[in-house]
């Protein structure tokens, strides 16, 4: 099992450029999430999808879009890119129940350097 | 805002002693969760706690939780030099549907 991809793995971009990270999973899991890691600040949530077709935002959503369009995949978009935006991105899934969201599994990141 | 912190940030022991890593949190939660990642890597799952837990055994891992001081703890016993890496607590609150993290204890495993 592949379970949590993202692509690409790491990326260049140039201030104001637009790029999309692309998260699959084979899971079948129904919540999904892209998070972001700066030295020292630990994860932050960026967006978050409870089911296909639902979005919702988390901590820091401001910069970035996403869509849930097929259960499997989670895109988040950069619409135009800024130095702040540097940074390692990490999409993560659960199954979700009742009882909460469970247990997560991450991918390996995806690394956005923004010049 | 982050919901968890760990305390303390960093943390360096000599191999076959005991590491214990603290969590604090803020608000009343469904459930705890511990995360390790190594270094460059994604976040591996540990161990989950319910709120109606007090503790709970994983192999060398123990953790605690006390929802009447909003805190966990993390130990791992007998350490060994592959334990080297950030931990993670995470809070599952009610209702969110989401999973905060605090910022991380870097545990450091000196041979």
């Amino acid at each position: 099992n592949a379970g949590v991809t993202q692509t690409p793995k790491f990326r260049v971009l140039k201030t104001g450029q637009s790029m999309t990270l692309l998260c699959a999973q084979d899971m079948n899991h129904e919540y999904m999430y892209w998070y972001r890691q700066d030295p020292g600040m630990g994860l932050r949530l960026i967006h978050y999808s409870v089911g296909e077709g639902t979005t919702a935002k988390g901590e820091v959503p401001d910069g970035y879009n996403v869509s849930r369009l097929k259960k499997q995949n989670f895109l988040l978009g950069l619409e135009s890119a800024a130095p702040s935006q540097t940074s390692v991105y990490f999409c993560a899934s659960s199954t979700g129940t009742s009882g909460g969201t469970g247990e997560l599994f991450f991918g390996e990141g995806s690394r956005l350097t923004v010049l | 805002s982050q919901q968890g912190e760990e305390d303390p940030q960093a943390l360096s022991i000599q191999e076959g002693e005991n590491a214990t890593m603290n969590c604090s949190y803020k608000t009343s939660i469904n459930n705890l969760q511990w995360y390790r990642q190594n270094s460059g890597r994604g976040l591996v799952h540990l161990i989950l706690i319910r709120s109606n837990e007090r503790e709970k055994h994983s192999g060398r891992l123990r953790v605690t939780l006390d929802t009447s001081k909003k805190s966990s703890s993390l130990l791992i016993t007998a350490s060994r030099a592959a334990d080297t890496a950030s931990y993670f607590c995470a809070t599952d609150r009610q209702g969110a549907q989401k999973l905060v993290f605090g910022q991380g204890t870097r545990l450091t495993i000196n041979p």
